[in-house]
């Protein structure tokens, strides 16, 4: 079955702690992305990968970073969260960055404290 | 930064309605999307438009591709509880950059 998948789901951690939420995906899709969804605030992108060893910020790139050493994963870093980073993330593929129509993954709550 | 104004906000309608909602931007697009999200979920794209004046179908789901390529418009004709969720427009702002609208929430009720 075609999809991306993230892990943990669900997490709660504490301020100054590293962590590292995968994203993986299974349908060669050279575009992968990193969203962050806060209420009111719709979608936001943080990091994309154009194709692997390939990444660029999206808006809200502060205290993350991203690496892309194989096409089918790309895993958010957060080197030293703060509770202001306590959101639901989505990590998102597509064929190609001009192939618009993004899959995602079915999201990973993290809360800072 | 440019943005994409959804409206309304949230609905609150009743299982067999109509639905109508919109999406504006003040900048041309030439490419709108629509997602829906389910709680709990991840967004997944209902349909996708590529021309100005588009009208595209998915079941009960009809989307257009404003004139103006400044807007697009989403309808769900004789809503179910299962339509529930929230409805995210998209349109890309660079070839590698898509931006969200903040979203409109549908709630139907039996």
């Amino acid at each position: 079955e075609a999809q991306v998948t993230q892990n943990p789901r669900y997490l709660i951690t504490v301020t100054g702690k590293k962590l590292t939420v995968t994203c993986s995906q299974n349908m060669n899709h050279e575009y992968m992305s990193w969203y962050r969804q806060d209420p009111g605030l719709g979608l936001r992108q943080i990091y994309y990968s154009m194709n692997v060893e390939v990444t660029d910020k999206g808006d809200v790139p502060e205290g993350y970073k991203v690496s892309r050493k194989e096409k089918r994963n790309f895993p958010l870093i957060l080197e030293s969260p703060s509770p202001n980073q306590t959101s639901l993330y989505f990590c998102a593929s597509s064929l190609t960055q001009v192939t618009y129509e993004q899959y995602f993954g079915p999201g990973t709550r993290l809360t800072v404290t | 930064g440019q943005q994409l104004n959804q409206s309304p906000q949230s609905m609150f309608i009743q299982e067999g309605e109509d639905v109508s909602m919109n999406c504006t931007s003040s900048s041309i697009f030439n490419t709108w999307l629509w997602y829906k999200q389910e709680p709990g979920e991840g967004p997944v794209l209902l349909i996708a438009l590529y021309k100005a004046g588009e009208l595209t179908s998915n079941g009960r789901l009809t989307a257009q591709f404003g004139i103006t390529r400044k807007d697009s418009f989403l309808n769900i004709s004789a809503s179910i509880p299962s339509d529930v969720g929230i409805y995210f427009c998209a349109g890309p702002v660079s070839p590698d950059k898509l931006i969200f609208g903040t979203g409109t929430r549908l709630q139907v009720f039996p």
